[in-house]
């Protein structure tokens, strides 16, 4: 079965600075990948997601790369202010009915005013 | 707000006993998933349900089991209870079966056993 590996757990960045984490997928049928945000005591939520047949995909603030050769995905986040603050989680899916979200096991980042 | 709801927002029990968490997923959505949450852990999928069918399972333990009712709402019963089962549980919804829909998160179920 698939699973997803990422790092770092934890992150510290000051606020302005830029954050990158990462993910690594084992199942090469995997072909959708989310990242969800979670603050504290919060419900998980999407805030970036790519298909298998991109490359990059941007929405404002964040970005998201994927290399499928490699197997990895990764999340950047620019110009990071405090409410950035929160885990973040990756996730990988094959889109085969049978498949469900594998998720990652987070890594919490911390943004320093 | 997600649409997708969850009751009990919190459950506190004791170990050796039986509970019952429920959830309502956004509407028209078919598909159920629940997940479990431990301390400062990721999310573990348990089950998905698709319009009343259980589609897919994960880690779930034999004590758990879970159905999706004809109105598409959803129970996930968990007996003998350990203090290990002490964690988050989520639900979430999604329109279909799979392809590329983002799954709804509810606000989770904090379950303590003691």
């Amino acid at each position: 079965g698939e699973n997803v590996e990422q790092h770092p757990s934890t992150l510290s960045v000051q606020e302005g600075d830029s954050a990158v984490i990462k993910c690594t997928y084992s199942d090469s049928a995997s072909n959708y990948f989310p990242w969800y945000k979670q603050e504290l005591g919060k419900r998980p939520q999407l805030i970036i997601d790519i298909r298998s047949n991109v490359g990059e995909k941007k929405d404002q603030r964040i970005a998201v790369t994927l290399n499928k050769t490699a197997k990895h995905f990764s999340l950047h986040i620019t110009e990071t202010q405090p409410e950035d603050s929160a885990v973040y989680f990756c996730a990988a899916k094959a889109v085969d009915y049978g498949q469900n979200f594998v998720f990652g096991p987070g890594t919490r980042l911390s943004v320093l005013p | 707000d997600s649409g997708v709801t969850q009751t009990p927002k919190h459950l506190i029990t004791a170990t050796g006993q039986r509970v019952t968490l429920r959830c309502s997923p956004r509407s028209g959505d078919l598909s159920v998933y629940w997940y479990q949450q431990s301390l400062d852990q990721g999310l573990q999928f348990l089950i998905q349900y698709y319009n009343g069918e259980e589609r897919a399972k994960g880690n779930i333990l034999e004590r758990f089991s879970a159905q999706q009712f004809p109105d598409l709402h959803s129970e996930l019963n968990l007996s003998s209870l350990e203090l290990g089962d002490s964690a988050l549980y989520f639900c979430a919804s999604s329109p279909k079966l799979a392809v590329y829909n983002e799954q709804f998160f509810g606000p989770g179920t904090r379950l303590t056993v003691l």
